[in-house]
């Protein structure tokens, strides 16, 4: 069963816009990451907030942790046409015995000029 | 520069034909993963190493293989078994911490992909 979902699919604004991206998951973690990922390319690690954290800052994004609804946003401020591409979370966990990182389905997100 | 590369880029394998894969890093890191993304989804582990001369399968490891013979490389064999090959392929790599007695993955640093197309 998938550990990380991820809502909305798709996603498309307006420059300068505000994006949010929700996953939840359904076990316990040691942490949860983000990552982004364009259209062909590898993936690129974004932020990693740990399950004892309830908030992350990087530059425009933000991610917010609820270990208790296992949920987390990333929030993306003043959207460009840059930040069109694939978003993962993941999640750090125990699966089946084994500590493993578990990505969700992504969401697309599309940033109109 | 420390990365992480693979190669090739693009492979075309006929049916039947084992393709290996390659993935090196630089990094110095711990761990190293294969992943495959087939498109518009998200990542399924097929093998994970944590150490050298050791591997465990992932969530889709039937069909391929894995060795870890030098800690800087991870290749991956597609083998004739692995009934619909075509994919993407993406290795990746992290250090591993360990916080009492919880191993804790850190960020992967993921090369830039392998796509495999069977014709």
């Amino acid at each position: 069963s998938q550990q990380g979902e991820e809502d909305p699919q798709a996603l498309s604004i307006q420059e300068g816009e505000n994006a949010t991206m929700n996953c939840s998951y359904k076990t316990s973690i040691n942490n949860l990451q983000w990552y982004r990922q364009n259209s062909g390319r590898g993936l690129v690690h974004l932020i990693l907030i740990r399950s004892n954290e309830r908030e992350k800052h990087s530059g425009r994004l933000r991610v917010t942790l609820d270990t208790s609804k296992k949920s987390s946003s990333l929030l993306i401020t003043a959207s460009r046409a840059a930040d069109t591409a694939s978003y993962f979370c993941a999640t750090d966990a125990e699966v089946q015995g084994a500590q493993k990182l578990v990505f969700g389905q992504g969401t697309r997100l599309t940033i109109n000029p | 520069d420390g990365g992480i590369t693979q190669s090739p880029k693009y492979l075309f394998r006929k049916e039947g034909q084992n393709v290996t894969l390659s993935c090196e890093q630089n990094l110095n890191h711990d761990a190293m993963y294969w992943y495959r993304q087939d498109p518009g989804q998200g990542l399924r582990l097929i093998y994970y190493s944590q150490i050298v001369n050791d591997f465990q399968k992932g969530d889709i490891a039937e069909g391929y293989s894995v060795s870890r013979e030098k800690k800087e490389s991870f290749p991956l064999t597609v083998t004739s078994a692995q009934k619909n090959p075509t994919a993407f392929y993406l290795c990746a790599s992290s250090i591993i911490w360990v916080r009492g007695s919880v191993p804790d993955t850190g960020e992967l640093f993921f090369g830039e992909g392998s796509r495999l197309t069977v014709l």
